[in-house]
């Protein structure tokens, strides 16, 4: 168990539809981030968070948004779902240099879109 | 070009034997550092061992060692002892540049290799 916890385990939507996946880090970490996992484009960096504040971004839709809140949960909101949106995403967490405990994953949330 | 580069997408080996999974990576800072995950059937990813630029000696952790090469820019993972209970995904990843009170920590993933482990 890493510690970061993400719910829900599962997600079934329709296109067109909007979903909010939900991510606790572990106690005392700082960073958040959030990644995708799929079939074609592998695992791709799509956003972090630092104590609140918007850290950088990666290969992000302009439908995807995520914010972190002052008890540091971070939240992505994905919107006008597509077929090509179902994936693994994963939330990550470190307390600032990801140094040699680098960063520890959240089980993850599978997302199908029908 | 690709940052990190694993060229095997599937290794066998007998339980109980070692085997090196390989990773190149492609970068211009002097500072990262180089991680390795496991991903198993399961979905999650597991981190197992993690490596810094400047690290002289190469990374252990149990069963799991790092073979850094940095001239080489490889990172290849070995595992002592085969278990079955290794048969995984395994990602190689790299973070670039130095912590400076909040700069960017995205790690970028190679493609995997799946392990496979024979009884």
């Amino acid at each position: 168990d890493s510690g970061v916890t993400q719910t829900p385990k599962h997600l079934i939507t329709a296109t067109g539809q909007r979903v909010t996946l939900r991510c606790s880090p572990r106690s005392g970490d700082l960073s958040v981030y959030w990644y995708q996992q799929s079939l074609d484009q592998g695992l791709q960096f799509l956003i972090q968070y630092y104590n609140g504040e918007e850290r950088a971004k990666g290969n992000i839709l302009e439908r995807f948004s995520a914010q972190q809140f002052p008890d540091l949960h971070s939240e992505l909101n994905l919107s006008s779902l597509e077929l090509g949106d179902s994936a693994l995403y994963f939330c990550a967490s470190s307390y600032r240099t990801s140094g040699p405990q680098g960063q520890f994953f959240g089980p993850g949330t599978r997302l199908t879109v029908l | 070009a690709q940052k990190i580069t694993q060229t095997q997408p599937g290794m066998f080996v007998q339980e109980k034997e070692a085997v090196t999974l390989d990773c190149t990576y492609d970068t211009s800072d002097q500072s990262y550092g180089l991680f390795w995950y496991k991903q198993p059937s399961s979905g999650e990813m597991i981190f197992l061992i993690y490596q810094g630029s400047y690290d002289e000696q190469n990374a252990t952790e149990g069963r799991y060692s790092l073979n850094f090469q940095k001239a080489r820019k490889s990172a290849n993972l070995v595992i002592s002892a085969s278990q079955l209970g290794d048969s995984a995904m395994y990602f190689c990843a790299m973070r670039e540049g130095l912590w400076s009170g909040g700069s960017n920590y995205k790690l970028t993933f190679g493609k995997g290799t799946l392990l496979t482990v024979n009884p």
